[in-house]
C-alpha cells in the first residue's frame, strides 16, 4: 500500500519557473525523503528531513515539513530541462523498508 | 553513479520459469534492499538484508525469495514466473539499518512472456 501520495500527478512548467510538489503521509514518521527517477532508471535520494525539522535545503531544492499535516512540500527553483523526471516521497525506511507515493512526474519545457 | 551494481540489465523469459537478479551493494554498505516497479502497483519494498541475516519483509510473494552472502553482494530468486512478474525490480543499499537515505542500482527490467 502507498504511504505517501504525491500531488500533482504531473507538472509541466518552463525552463526557469519554480515547481513545488506536495507529498501526504498517513502514519507518524520518523523522517521523509524525497527520490528523483529519470524514465526507467535507478531512483536518486535528493534529501532526507527530519520529523523535528521544518524546512531544509540543497543546492535548488528546498524541502517543507508539516508533521500536524502529514505533508511535505519539495520546491525545485529555477527549473532546468535536466530536472525532467519523476519525484518520489518515501517514509520508513526502516523495519518495512522505504514506502513511496505514486510520484509526481515534471516535465520542463525549453 | 550511485556505487550498486546490478545484473543483468534486461532479461526476457518465459511464464513459470526461474531467474536470478544479482545486486552488489555499496562498498561497505552492510543493507540491500529490493524493491519492485509496476505500473499498477508503484514501487513496493520486497526485502531487507542486513549483514547476511533477512531483516525485514514487505510484499513479497513466496514465489520469491533473496539471501544476501557473506561478501555483502545479494540476490532475488524468482519463481513459476508469471505475466503480472513483469517489472522493473531494484537493489537499493545503505550503510545502516533503517531511517536512512538508499542508493539505488539502476535495476533489472524483467519481462515475462
Amino acid at each position: 500500500s502507498q504511504q505517501g501520495e504525491e500531488d500533482p500527478q504531473a507538472l509541466s512548467i518552463q525552463e526557469g519557473e519554480n515547481a513545488t510538489m506536495n507529498c501526504s503521509y498517513k502514519t507518524s514518521i520518523n523522517n521523509l525523503q524525497w527520490y528523483r527517477q529519470n524514465s526507467g532508471r535507478g531512483l536518486v535520494h535528493l534529501i532526507l528531513i527530519r520529523s523535528n525539522e521544518r524546512e531544509k535545503h540543497s543546492g535548488r531544492l528546498r524541502v517543507t515539513l508539516d508533521t500536524s499535516k502529514k505533508s511535505s512540500s519539495l520546491l525545485i527553483t529555477a527549473s532546468r530541462a535536466a530536472d525532467t523526471a519523476s519525484y518520489f516521497c518515501a517514509t520508513g525506511g526502516g523495519a518495512d523498508g522505504l514506502t513511496f507515493g505514486k510520484g509526481t512526474h515534471l516535465i520542463i519545457q525549453p | 553513479d550511485s556505487g550498486v551494481t546490478q545484473t543483468p540489465k534486461h532479461l526476457i523469459t518465459a511464464t513459470g520459469q526461474r531467474v536470478t537478479l544479482r545486486c552488489s551493494p555499496r562498498s561497505g554498505d552492510l543493507s540491500v534492499y529490493w524493491y519492485q516497479q509496476s505500473l499498477d502497483q508503484g514501487l513496493q519494498f520486497l526485502i531487507q538484508y542486513y549483514n547476511g541475516e533477512e531483516r525485514a519483509k514487505g510484499n513479497i510473494l513466496e514465489r520469491f525469495s533473496a539471501q544476501q552472502f557473506p561478501d555483502l553482494h545479494s540476490e532475488l530468486n524468482l519463481s513459476s514466473l508469471e505475466l503480472g512478474d513483469s517489472a522493473l525490480y531494484f537493489c537499493a543499499s545503505s550503510a545502516r539499518s533503517g531511517g536512512y537515505e538508499q542508493y539505488f542500482g539502476p535495476g533489472t527490467r524483467l519481462t515475462v512472456t
